[in-house]
């Protein structure tokens, strides 16, 4: 069956600039997680869905980023005022109880 | 606040032999994760962990869980080339935390011919 899918796969902008990244989770699954890899920082949870309520945002870096999730199925994750630091890879995983599958990630390059 | 460290962070080996990569955490557990990843993609589940004493095997890797000393870790038995990847640690914690995952660094494994 089909897995996770995210998109763009790839993303290239100027600092400053608002993105997009948006991830569709695998058919009825309720839960959905953000994380972001980078080579400083290693993997770092974002976000956390259960449904289309997010009872746990505490990995988001700033109020430049935000999330949200419609339908219990597509998420979007949005990134305001882009800087440099956001250069990464940004996976999105779904899951049906505990074990998560992953995305293939959006790879982030801010100019 | 839960941490999670592997070692070694880089591991090159040999073809046939055996190694073992080491994934420490500082808090109680709910479950423990390993992961796959090669360049330039995704994270492939290799194995869950659930209980104190528990082993799993696939192929030429086996991963065991010491809930009591917070130790994890994954063994390579005669190495191949293919096993060339990164290898992760996760843990959920649990709790309020359902589901999610805190990571180790990543360990970087080359096998060589």
């Amino acid at each position: 069956g089909a897995g996770v899918s995210q998109s763009p796969s790839n993303k290239v902008t100027e600092k400053g600039k608002d993105v997009e990244l948006r991830c569709d989770p695998i058919s009825g699954h309720t839960a959905l997680y953000w994380y972001r890899q980078s080579l400083g920082q290693g993997l770092e949870f974002l976000i956390y869905f259960q449904g289309n309520s997010a009872p746990d945002k505490s990995g988001l870096p700033s109020d430049r980023f935000s999330a949200e999730r419609t339908g219990g199925s597509v998420s979007t994750l949005t990134i305001q005022r882009t800087q440099q630091e956001d250069s990464a890879v940004y996976l999105c995983a779904s899951s049906p109880t505990r074990a998560q599958y992953f995305g293939p990630g959006t790879r982030l390059t801010v100019l | 606040e839960l941490k999670v460290e592997q070692n070694p962070l880089f591991l090159s080996m040999q073809e046939g032999k055996n190694y073992t990569i080491y994934c420490n955490y500082s808090t109680t557990s709910d479950r423990l994760y390993w992961y796959r990843q090669d360049p330039g993609k995704s994270l492939e589940s290799l194995f869950v962990l659930l209980s104190n004493g528990a082993v799993k095997q696939e192929g030429r890797l086996m991963a065991s869980l010491d809930t009591k000393a917070r130790l994890s870790t994954l063994h390579i038995t005669a190495a191949v080339h293919d096993l060339s990847a990164t290898y992760f640690c996760a843990v959920d914690a649990g709790g309020t935390s359902y589901g999610k995952l805190t990571f180790g660094q990543g360990t970087i494994l080359t096998v060589h011919p």
